[in-house]
């Protein structure tokens, strides 16, 4: 059963677009949403966090909106660039747990 | 800065035999997760540890087996290796649960193949 439900499976945009990936969740108990930017042949990084009491977070040009009536949350790439291309994971981990549930990631490639 | 070192970064077994992927991090960290990555189905938690001594299984520990003596090391085991579990491991640690203030760090990854 799968907690973190991610969408797209895969996402082209143009240089200078904005990329929009979305998470949904089910566990009311999640209190931790990371999203993890991982690169050919490399680990999973951690690129941006958000708590559920906080509706939006801000780092350069990636940002996290959190709605959580809605039970859902999403990546913004403002700008997008051909290195931002990549895996993106989202995640999430329960407010009495010890371990993070990844989603099951979104290919994005920008095109130059 | 060493980080969450794993070794071998590429391994081929042969059905049946066994092996250990090796996990060490020198950042003092308490919690180690070991994760399983299969193409479009995300990452999956084999196993993960709170701190020396102690073991808890994630969502697919079927097959595998980890022990904690030390702070620093999280070996992974697998016996009787099958097809199934042909995949790329990650060892993953922590300070302590990952929040906005503890950022969990990702090894570079084990790729294992079983034929």
């Amino acid at each position: 059963q799968q907690q973190v439900k991610q969408s797209p499976q895969s996402l082209i945009v143009q240089k200078g677009g904005i990329s929009i990936i979305n998470c949904a969740y089910e566990n009311t108990a999640f209190d931790y949403f990371p999203w993890y930017q991982q690169f050919p042949g490399k680990g999973p990084a951690l690129l941006i966090a958000i708590r559920p009491d906080v509706s939006e977070k801000k780092e350069g040009r990636f940002t996290i909106s959190f709605n959580k009536s809605a039970k859902q949350f999403s990546l913004h790439i403002m700008d997008s660039q051909p290195g931002d291309s990549a895996t993106y994971f989202c995640a999430a981990r329960g407010n009495r747990d010890d371990k993070i549930i990844f989603g099951k990631g979104t290919r994005l490639h920008i095109l130059p | 800065n060493a980080g969450v070192t794993q070794t071998p970064k590429f391994r081929i077994l042969k059905i049946g035999q066994s092996m250990t992927l090796q996990c060490t991090q020198d950042m003092n960290h308490n919690y180690m997760y070991w994760y399983r990555q299969d193409p479009g189905m995300g990452l999956k938690l084999i196993y993960y540890s709170v701190g020396a001594g102690i073991t808890d299984k994630g969502e697919v520990p079927n097959g595998y087996n980890v022990s904690r003596s030390t702070t620093e090391d999280f070996p992974l085991r697998l016996e009787l290796a099958a097809p199934s579990q042909t995949s790329v491991y990650f060892c993953a640690s922590s300070l302590s649960i990952p929040t906005v203030n503890t950022e969990a760090f990702f090894g570079q990854g084990t790729r294992l193949t079983v034929v």
